[in-house]
């Protein structure tokens, strides 16, 4: 089965800060995706990349970076962490049908 | 405003019983559909796909699309407590694009 390892599983950073974080598959898929999860909002793209090494903006894209620097690993960078960015995100991967196979979630938290 | 809708917000149904879960889009170009469920805890993961107008059935699940309409629907017979979860309905231009998700509709089966 596909396999999507997420990472830390949760966190909690201080308003300001710089949070990481990170994504491996061993799928061997090209496409890969952030989503972030709120109640009422379902899950919301915030970037996704389809090669190493070039990324592109989702619908969401605001306060977020995103680096791609080999197919396996996929990272998200907040650099100035803020309280609304207190979520569950979520890191997945695709098939060649567009099906995606998600990680497990981060939950962070912004204090 | 979000361009997959999703009713009702919550469902719950008896178990043996049948849930019924509704999709609309706002948005005409989407042609590609998915369910997807996602436990407490976990991951969403991915259900069923439709693409073609009318029903698709795997197991206890039947899918039903009405691209004129923009309109899917999920049904699940014999639910069962494990069928318990929140469901996304998911939609994308085409097998490339990256797919939108809804709000979701958290479903319990009582026992």
């Amino acid at each position: 089965e596909a396999a999507v390892t997420q990472s830390p599983r949760s966190k909690v950073a201080v308003t300001g800060g710089k949070v990481t974080l990170s994504c491996h598959q061993t799928n061997n898929h090209d496409y890969m995706y952030w989503y972030r999860q709120d109640t009422g909002h379902g899950l919301r793209l915030i970037h996704y990349s389809y090669v190493a090494d070039s990324t592109e903006k989702g619908d969401i894209p605001d306060g977020y970076k995103a680096s791609r620097p080999s197919q396996e690993n996929f990272s998200l960078i907040l650099e100035l962490a803020s309280l609304s960015q207190t979520a569950v995100y979520f890191c997945a991967s695709r098939t060649g049908q567009n099906t995606l196979y998600f990680g497990a979630g981060t939950r962070l938290s912004v204090l | 405003q979000q361009k997959v809708q999703q009713s009702p917000e919550s469902l719950s149904v008896p178990e043996g019983g049948m849930a019924s879960l509704n999709c609309t889009s706002s948005d005409r170009n989407f042609q590609y559909f998915w369910w997807y469920r996602q436990h407490s805890g976990e991951g969403p993961k991915a259900l069923m796909s439709i693409f073609s107008d009318g029903d698709k059935k795997e197991g206890r699940f039947t899918a039903h699309l009405n691209k004129a309409s923009l309109h899917v629907s999920l049904h699940i017979r014999d639910s069962q407590p494990s069928d318990s979860a929140l469901y996304f309905c998911a939609a994308s231009f085409n097998n490339n694009n990256a797919p939108r998700f809804g709000a979701g509709t958290k479903l319990t089966v009582k026992p």
